[in-house]
């Protein structure tokens, strides 16, 4: 059972344009999603948090939203760059943990 | 900000053998690490959490004797690959709990191969 889920494997989006990466959750009781972006044999580096009783946050180029009755939220890159270009992972936070479970990443390709 | 130390970084060993990878949190305590795992282009999936003094605790599917969690310190856990096989070859990463506003603090992640 998938909780977390990114239905785009991938995403190819132009130099200066508006990169949307997506996410779909199943559990109610998620209360901190994060998003994370990753290269190959390399740890995951944090690129920006929302807590459940938000619905947008904002960090330079970066926005996540998110719609907690569409148990959804979207990470918002813009103006994309190419040095973006990496896999991107959501991850939510149950409350009746401190683990995460991850979403199965989307590969973000910005072309120049 | 945290950060985590993981090594070894990669490591190639034949099958039947045992591999430690270690993670030190450098700059704060951590009394709990969470340990993942990855397979080719799919997600991290968590394998265990171990606590500082205390047994850790398995996800389901993952086999505790297989998969030893040492805890020692509040600065280092331990996963331990006990008679590896080729089929454990993956890529596995620690994470430290929130420290502040930055989220969870990863290692870099440990690429195992068996041969």
């Amino acid at each position: 059972d998938q909780q977390v889920k990114q239905n785009s494997p991938s995403l190819s989006v132009q130099e200066g344009r508006i990169s949307i990466l997506n996410c779909d959750y199943t559990n109610s009781m998620f209360d901190y999603f994060l998003w994370y972006k990753k290269y190959p044999a390399e740890g995951p580096t944090f690129l920006i948090s929302i807590s459940s009783i938000k619905d947008k946050n904002e960090d330079g180029r970066f926005t996540v939203f998110l719609n907690k009755s569409a148990k959804h939220l979207s990470l918002h890159i813009v103006p994309s760059q190419p040095g973006d270009s990496a896999v991107y992972f959501c991850a939510a936070r149950g409350n009746a943990g401190n683990m995460l479970t991850f979403g199965g990443g989307t590969r973000l390709m910005v072309k120049p | 900000g945290a950060v985590v130390s993981q090594h070894p970084s990669w490591v190639i060993c034949k099958s039947g053998t045992s591999v430690k990878i270690e993670c030190r949190s450098l700059d704060f305590q951590a009394t709990t690490m969470f340990w993942y795992r990855q397979f080719p282009k799919q997600s991290l999936m968590l394998m265990a959490t171990s606590n500082e003094g205390s047994k850790a605790t398995y996800e389901q599917g993952v086999e505790k004797d297989k998969f030893l969690i040492n805890h020692a310190s509040l600065t280092l856990s331990t996963l331990t690959v006990t008679s590896a096989h080729p089929e454990d070859s993956s890529f596995y990463i620690c994470s430290a709990p929130p420290q502040g506003v930055d989220g969870y603090t990863f290692g870099s992640g440990t690429r195992l191969t068996v041969v």
